[in-house]
């Protein structure tokens, strides 16, 4: 999603349902994508990477999913737990320069 | 693995003062750091890219005289904030750039929160 102003958008869940987060990126020479985590108050934590020659990648719990056609990425959280609450951000890298940030989806997950 | 720190965690100063941030890869060696700046419910902005013995790159819009960057080995960066403003006070994040680990990710430091007075 792609936030507008101040406010992000927002993804509300319950605990124990799939949650799936969703990118939009801007750059069809970005070769490698990543998505970290960020809780409140604290640095992004790295989650899943993905390079451009790949269009699935599992990780634990995590799984997040390339279509360069149409410059998207998805990350997809199974059985999702209050402790994934946290603004997760996706961010694109072009050659091993700078990543380049999305502008960040809150998940709010509900006991 | 891939661990990086910054000190402080937070830091409170009157406007007009200078404050130094340090951000350390403490288990890898990293010849380049980047130094962010975040403002509440935004994304990460980048201010500068930070080579070990060089010259930091700034991004368009990031002052070089008010934001120092010192790079002096391949696990330390410092930013030093210089005769800060209110407007300066922000969430100030670091990352590292791991050589030798076979990736090519940067993980992040914690953050230091600055409240300019």
């Amino acid at each position: 999603g792609e936030s507008v102003g101040l406010h992000l958008p927002t993804l509300s869940v319950q605990e124990g349902d799939n949650s799936i987060i969703n990118c939009a990126y801007s750059n069809s020479a970005s070769d490698y994508f990543i998505w970290y985590k960020q809780e409140s108050g604290k640095g992004p934590q790295f989650i899943i990477d993905i390079r451009s020659n790949m269009d699935k990648r599992q990780g634990q719990r995590v799984t997040v999913l390339l279509n360069k056609t149409v410059k998207h990425l998805s990350l997809q959280i199974a059985a999702t737990q209050p402790g994934d609450s946290a603004v997760y951000f996706c961010a694109e890298n072009i050659d091993r320069s700078t990543l380049t940030f999305g502008k960040g989806t809150m998940l709010l997950v509900s006991p | 693995g891939a661990v990086v720190s910054q000190h402080p965690s937070w830091v409170i100063c009157k406007s007009g003062t200078s404050v130094k941030i340090e951000c350390r890869s403490l288990d890898f060696q990293a010849t380049t750091m980047f130094w962010y700046r975040q403002f509440p419910k935004q994304s990460l902005m980048l201010m500068a890219t930070s080579n070990e013995g060089s010259k930091a790159t700034y991004e368009q819009g990031v002052e070089k005289d008010k934001f120092l960057i010192n790079h002096a080995s391949l696990t330390l960066s410092t930013l030093t904030v210089t005769s800060a403003h209110p407007e300066d006070s922000s969430f100030y994040i670091c990352s590292a750039r791991a050589l030798d680990l076979g990736r090519e990710t940067q993980y992040f430091g914690p953050g230091t929160r600055l409240l300019v007075l």
